[in-house]
Formats: structure tokens, C-alpha cells, sequence
């Protein structure tokens, strides 16, 4: 089942600008991720979180995590043509390994 | 990294055929894969998860005799849409957990388009 919700539905941004999307959750979690989807495509994995983490860094991209507020950020740091795409959230909350996904944010970035 | 493709990439088919699916992990073992479909422009949603060797668990509202899983090795999982009818049509994703790896560990595969007519 879903239980990620995301915001904003969708985001568009010019280059060089930064993009922040947020997910929220409903139930504990073991970790929380985010992953990119080009169109039409498979899903990138891009960070993981673990629940007793508040914060991770990958290259441009930015990480927070509040288990207080059962909420994620994803910010993309100075964005590029080829940051377009949407981007999930996806939890592991049992023990199981399954993953529930947020509905997604899409990125358009205009060059 | 470690790769998961998938077969066919894209497929159509006619009403009331059937449809089979491979996903399989390239250089890795997969004890557990797992089946998601999406909709244009919606989220994945978990079908089923397949084990090695065992019967497929299928989330609530997910018709087992509809889209039948085979897990037979623990390189490939196949998911067969049975009898298949236009609203069958999607994208079908399936992931692999790594069973050497840490936990978390699930890497996607390319996806599978299938439209039926």
C-alpha cells in the first residue's frame, strides 16, 4: 500500500536553481528513499536514510529526515537540464523489505 | 552495480492472451523480488513478493490466478498476466533484493510496457 504523500506535485524550476520536494509518511519507518524515474523509464536509486539519520548529503542533493513529523526533503542543488524527471519517496517500514512509494514529485528543469 | 533487466522491454498484445514477464538479476542472487505496476503519471504500486522456491505473497486486491509469479531460481522471477484485458494494460517494474547485501538493498529493472488491444 501507498503511504507516502509528496509535495509539491509538481515543480518547475530554471537551471542553476534549487529544487526541493517533500514526502511525508504515515507509520514508523526502518529507513526511508528517494528515487528517480525519467520517463518512461526503471528507477534510479539515489539515497537512503535510515531512521536514526537526520540528514545525508550525495553530491547535489540534500536529504532531511524528521521522524517527529514522519516527513522527508529532497533538495537538489544548483539543477540541470538532466535533473528532469520525477522523483518518489519510497519507505521500508517492516521487516519484509517491501517498500511503499509516495505518489512523486515531477522536475521539469528549463534551460 | 548490480543490474536487473527485464524482458520484453515493450510488448502488445490482443485480448485474452496471456503475457509473460522476466526479470532477472545480473550478477547477483535474488532470494526475493518484488512486482509493481504503474499508471501514466501515478506511483508504484506493490503487486506481489516473489521468493525463491516458495509461493508468491500478493498485496490485498491483486488477483493471484490473474498475474501468476514463478520465482524459480535465484536469478529469475517471471510474472504472467493471464488472459489479459485492455485494463491490464501498464508499466510493470520489478526490483530484486540483493541477498548478500545489506537489507535495504533493492535495485529496479528497466520496466516493461505492456499495452493490450
Amino acid at each position: 500500500s501507498q503511504q507516502g504523500e509528496e509535495d509539491p506535485q509538481a515543480l518547475s524550476i530554471q537551471e542553476g536553481e534549487n529544487a526541493t520536494m517533500n514526502c511525508s509518511y504515515k507509520t514508523s519507518i526502518n529507513n526511508l528513499q528517494w528515487y528517480r524515474q525519467n520517463s518512461g523509464r526503471g528507477l534510479v536509486h539515489l539515497i537512503l536514510i535510515r531512521s536514526n539519520e537526520r540528514e545525508k548529503h550525495s553530491g547535489r542533493l540534500r536529504v532531511t529526515l524528521d521522524t517527529s513529523k514522519k516527513s522527508s526533503s529532497l533538495l537538489i542543488t544548483a539543477s540541470r537540464a538532466a535533473d528532469t524527471a520525477s522523483y518518489f519517496c519510497a519507505t521500508d517500514a517492516g521487516n519484509d523489505y517491501k517498500l511503499s512509494f509516495g505518489a512523486g514529485t515531477t522536475v521539469t528543469v528549463r534551460a | 552495480g548490480a543490474v536487473v533487466s527485464q524482458h520484453p522491454s515493450r510488448v502488445i498484445c490482443k485480448s485474452g492472451t496471456s503475457v509473460k514477464i522476466e526479470c532477472r538479476s545480473l550478477d547477483f542472487q535474488a532470494t526475493t523480488m518484488f512486482w509493481y505496476r504503474q499508471f501514466p503519471k501515478q506511483s508504484l504500486m506493490l503487486m506481489a513478493t516473489s521468493n525463491e522456491g516458495s509461493k508468491a505473497t500478493y498485496e490485498q486486491g491483486v488477483e493471484k490466478d490473474k498475474f501468476l509469479i514463478n520465482h524459480a531460481s535465484l536469478t529469475l522471477s517471471t510474472l504472467t498476466v493471464t488472459s489479459a484485458h485492455p485494463e491490464d494494460s501498464s508499466f510493470y517494474i520489478c526490483s530484486a533484493r540483493d541477498a548478500a547485501g545489506a537489507s535495504y538493498e533493492q535495485y529496479f529493472g528497466p520496466g516493461t510496457r505492456l499495452t493490450v488491444t
